[in-house]
């Protein structure tokens, strides 16, 4: 495998449901992040980890809840979502430091119906 | 805080033409970097291209190049001899360069759909 892989690609749940989203990176990079993408509104940035140590939360209601295990795999664990949580959720990866090395790579995103 | 704009919520291109999709941003930073991103319909978001505000020259691969004003805040894209492949909706995204919290914080506009007709 290569890039950013992301599982599951769909995923259909209900509100008292509690599943999580998987990312992982295979470029060696050290920064890993979630963005949301809902119709017709601009990506929304959620985490920022770098080093495994998360750098920001935007804001994000605590109904999502992330975790980085290494610098390689990243989850967003999910609880009582509402249907407005229904969105594309991408997640991307990053070198820091060095000019050349800090353009974020996507994953293919899981597609998320809340129902 | 720092904004995005796409004012062309669509564009179309008949394949081999040039199309041009604006993007404007705001901000008071000096140092920062700026990039466009494409997403096909099978919706893998791949760069396309990035531009360092500190550099002058405008940066190109391939058929695709921009028109970076810094003074005017634009960063218009430009895809030459249109592909069908080319179909997908871009967005134009912006990074600062300092360290901080907002550290590897991209700031999407709302993205240009681009349809190419053969």
């Amino acid at each position: 495998e290569t890039g950013v892989t992301q599982t599951p690609r769909h995923l259909v749940m209900g509100m008292t449901n509690k599943k999580s989203l998987k990312c992982e990176q295979h470029l060696g990079h050290n920064a890993m992040y979630w963005y949301k993408q809902s119709a017709k509104k601009p990506l929304e940035l959620m985490f920022v980890y770098n080093f495994k140590e998360q750098t920001e939360n935007n804001s994000v209601p605590s109904r999502f809840s992330p975790e980085c295990p290494n610098s390689s795999h990243l989850f967003l664990h999910l609880h009582t979502l509402q249907p407005e949580d229904s969105a594309l959720y991408l997640c991307a990866s990053s070198l820091t430091g060095g000019t050349n090395q800090e353009t974020q790579y996507f994953g293919p995103g899981t597609r998320l119906l809340v129902l | 805080a720092q904004t995005v704009t796409q004012s062309q919520p669509e564009m179309s291109v008949q394949e081999a033409e040039t199309v041009t999709l604006s993007c404007t941003y705001d901000t008071s930073e000096s140092d920062y970097y700026l990039f466009w991103y494409k997403q096909p319909p099978s919706r893998q978001m791949i760069l396309v291209i990035r531009q360092e505000a500190y550099k002058q020259q405008n940066a190109t691969e391939n058929r695709f190049s921009v028109n970076f004003q810094k003074a005017a805040k634009s960063f218009s894209l430009k895809i030459s001899d249109s592909q069908l492949g080319d179909a997908a909706m871009y967005f134009c995204a912006y990074r600062s360069a300092r360290d901080g919290t907002s550290y590897g914080k991209l700031t999407f506009g709302q993205g240009t759909i681009l349809t190419v007709h053969p």
